[in-house]
């Protein structure tokens, strides 16, 4: 049981390049979650996902795109990479059933090291 | 707008000595209240959690009540170690959401001598 996985975990990259980071859950999560940590900072949502085929936008979504098409597998791409960026970006995921207010624990990958130059 | 915040790191402090990290916050409704743990290179994992007023909350010896009254849910260890050495962070998920999102503190950075 491998929990939340994320690839790469770590990457450079130029002004204007694109990338896509991977996230993958093994836990039959249906809830899975993007966060990017700039330094001194706690962690903010960029974008979330309640199950396979619905995502949302969370606190800080510009710049970022997401798709949920299995439940195992939460992809965060950068189109443009900019400097602002350049953050640590962790997946994570929960599990909740189906129209229940969800306040279960979130798993977390071990994160995405992204600088971009 | 829904927040929160802790006290501001690092804190520093000798093997066996009593912490203490604040943590309050700002929500409407009736969140549940979180403490999250850093260690250096790691994603975060859960160290405890609290889903009412009153509750208590405890792992690994890390205590934290969640007070209605104060808005706090302050992380306290009676005798730390070295290996505690790590990143804090306090967070809630808003009770009338049903999308389990967190909102999270800054952190604190707890670095434990011997």
């Amino acid at each position: 049981n491998a929990g939340v996985t994320q690839t790469p975990k770590f990457r450079i990259l130029k002004i204007g390049q694109s990338m896509t980071l991977q996230c993958t859950q093994d836990m039959n999560h249906n809830y899975m979650y993007w966060y990017r940590q700039d330094p001194g900072m706690g962690l903010k949502l960029i974008y979330y996902s309640v199950g396979a085929g619905i995502t949302d936008k969370g606190e800080v979504p510009n710049g970022y795109n997401v798709s949920r098409s299995t439940t195992e597998d939460f992809p965060l791409r950068l189109e443009l990479a900019a400097p602002s960026q350049t953050s640590v970006y962790f997946c994570a995921s929960s599990y909740s059933p189906a129209r229940t207010v969800n306040q279960e624990t979130q798993y977390f990958g071990p994160g995405t090291r992204l600088l971009v130059l | 707008g829904d927040s929160v915040t802790q006290m501001e790191g690092p804190v520093t402090l000798s093997e066996e000595a009593f912490l203490t990290i604040n943590c309050t916050y700002t929500a409407t409704g009736y969140p549940s209240l979180f403490w999250y743990v850093q260690y250096p290179g790691e994603g975060l994992q859960l160290l405890l959690k609290a889903t009412k007023a009153d509750d208590k909350g405890s792992n690994k010896g890390f205590e934290a009540t969640y007070r209605k009254e104060t808005t706090s849910f302050h992380l306290e260890k009676g005798s730390v170690q070295v290996s505690d050495s790590a990143v804090y962070f306090c967070a809630l998920s808003l009770g009338a959401s049903n999308t389990g999102k967190l909102i999270f503190g800054q952190g604190t950075t707890l670095q434990v001598k011997p």
